[in-house]
């Protein structure tokens, strides 16, 4: 398996819903990260999980919530989201260390 | 602070006009250059890993090449289906993570 595989590929929400991201992979990497992308901009790095644990948070608003239940899952919880916060949301794993990353397709959220 | 610039923003190409996409960067200590290709509303898609100036890798029509300062993907007698967006990102400096370029949007006109 080397694909990442993220849910649901597409997202719309009000303002006041709770809703979460998942992202899986099994391939082993040990390394997994959130990032945001809006329309003909490059990813904005999010999160970053290295082993499990919180390693990069990149001063992202506390209505993003990363969680890593264990080495192949990684979920990002969203609670009243602003409509600015609707983008690509891509998930992305790698080995550490200077590899490239394996992305998911995205998430398009939209926050209504 | 890392910094990743591409140029051109936008390249329209007829099919099999060979071009170049350039990418300069600024890192201290760089751990590796990676040239990805993203098509609209996907992912982006994993091309190349470049590690020391003067390596150079190859795929199908695509050549990435690096230097002290930049990194060039040039692109050989292109086709339609090359038409996407190439983004650069270098790994280095304090921070392990990935800092991407802007991109370039590469439309390959039949």
């Amino acid at each position: 398996d080397t694909e990442v595989t993220q849910t649901p590929k597409h997202l719309v929400m009000g303002m006041t819903n709770k809703k979460s991201l998942k992202c899986e992979q099994h391939m082993g990497h040990r390394a997994m990260y959130w990032y945001k992308q809006k329309a003909k901009k490059p990813p904005e790095l999010m999160f970053v999980y290295s082993y499990e644990k919180l390693s990069i948070n990149e001063s992202v608003p506390s209505r993003f919530s990363p969680e890593c239940p264990n080495s192949s899952l990684l979920n990002l919880h969203l609670h009243a989201l602003q409509p600015e916060d609707s983008a690509l949301y891509l998930c992305a794993s790698s080995q550490r260390g200077p590899q490239g990353y394996t992305f998911g397709s995205g998430t398009r959220l939209t926050v209504v | 602070e890392d910094q990743v610039t591409q140029s051109p923003e936008a390249l329209r190409l007829q099919e099999g006009e060979s071009s170049s996409l350039n990418c300069s960067y600024t890192v201290s200590g760089l751990r590796g250059l990676f040239w990805y290709r993203q098509d609209p509303g996907k992912g982006p898609e994993f091309l190349f890993t470049l590690y020391s100036a003067g390596e150079e890798k190859e795929k199908e029509r695509l050549k990435a090449t690096l230097t002290k300062k930049e990194s060039f993907l040039h692109i050989t007698a292109p086709k339609p289906e090359d038409s996407a967006t190439y983004l650069c990102a270098v790994q280095g400096g304090s921070n392990n993570d990935m800092r991407f370029g802007a991109g370039t949007r590469l439309t390959v006109k039949p």
